[in-house]
């Protein structure tokens, strides 16, 4: 099956300083890629949606000048939390829409999100 | 906007006995309804996925059933394990304008040895 790989998988950083995350679809081409957040004993809330080569879509209440998204290639997705506070540690899933198959999203491992 | 309940939010069973999930959405335009599997810590494991024009999938121990009109989903897990024991989430895929999945809160699911 399709693999989504994310890195890091677990990352811990100062209050202030910006963390990128890696969202890689490891053997299928990627239009489009998601963005989710999951707080501890919550369930997965969509942050943003990005396409290749096109500004992401976010959702309402999410800042996008705080989770900066690039989407530069048809493999991979960036993640950027500029400005880290302690209220932004949580757990970020990516996951990925193949080509051919619109329907289906093949989800990464997560990277857990640590800001002291 | 489309919303995923789950119920119950926590579920303990002793080994070896059938159980039940269950999960409702409000807007029964859907394209599919996934149930997914997440261990502590740990990314989606994807368990069944159900096409709004099927009624129900069988995985080994697993069966999912869903009922697109009265927005109805449930997960039949078969002679549990403790291995079995991980937080089940719910996941309806919409397709309205937003074609997006929407994810239930989730069911933290205990098989006690």
């Amino acid at each position: 099956g399709a693999v989504v790989s994310q890195h890091p998988s677990r990352v811990i950083c100062k209050s202030g300083t910006s963390v990128k995350i890696e969202c890689r679809s490891l053997d299928f081409q990627a239009t489009t890629m998601f963005w989710y957040r999951q707080f501890p004993k919550q369930s997965l809330m969509l942050m943003a949606t990005s396409n290749e080569g096109s500004k992401a879509t976010y959702e309402q209440g999410v800042e996008k000048d705080k989770f900066l998204i690039n989407h530069a290639s048809l493999t991979l997705s960036t993640l950027t939390v500029t400005s880290a506070h302690p209220e932004d540690s949580s757990f970020y899933i990516c996951s990925a829409r193949a080509l051919d198959s619109w329907e289906t999203q093949y989800f990464g491992p997560g990277t857990r999100l640590l800001v002291l | 906007k489309q919303e995923v309940t789950q119920i119950p939010a926590a579920l303990s069973v002793p080994e070896g006995e059938n159980l039940v999930l269950n999960c409702s959405f409000t807007d029964s335009a859907i394209y599919n309804l996934q149930w997914f599997r997440q261990d502590p810590g740990k990314g989606l494991t994807s368990l069944l996925l159900i096409q709004s024009s099927q009624r129900e999938q069988t995985s080994g121990r697993l069966n999912a059933s869903l009922d697109k009109s009265s927005g109805r989903s449930t997960l039949y897990i078969a002679a549990s394990q403790p291995g079995d024991s991980a937080t089940y989430l719910c996941a309806v895929f919409s397709s309205g304008s937003a074609r997006q999945l929407t994810f239930g809160s989730g069911t933290q699911l205990t098989v006690l040895p």
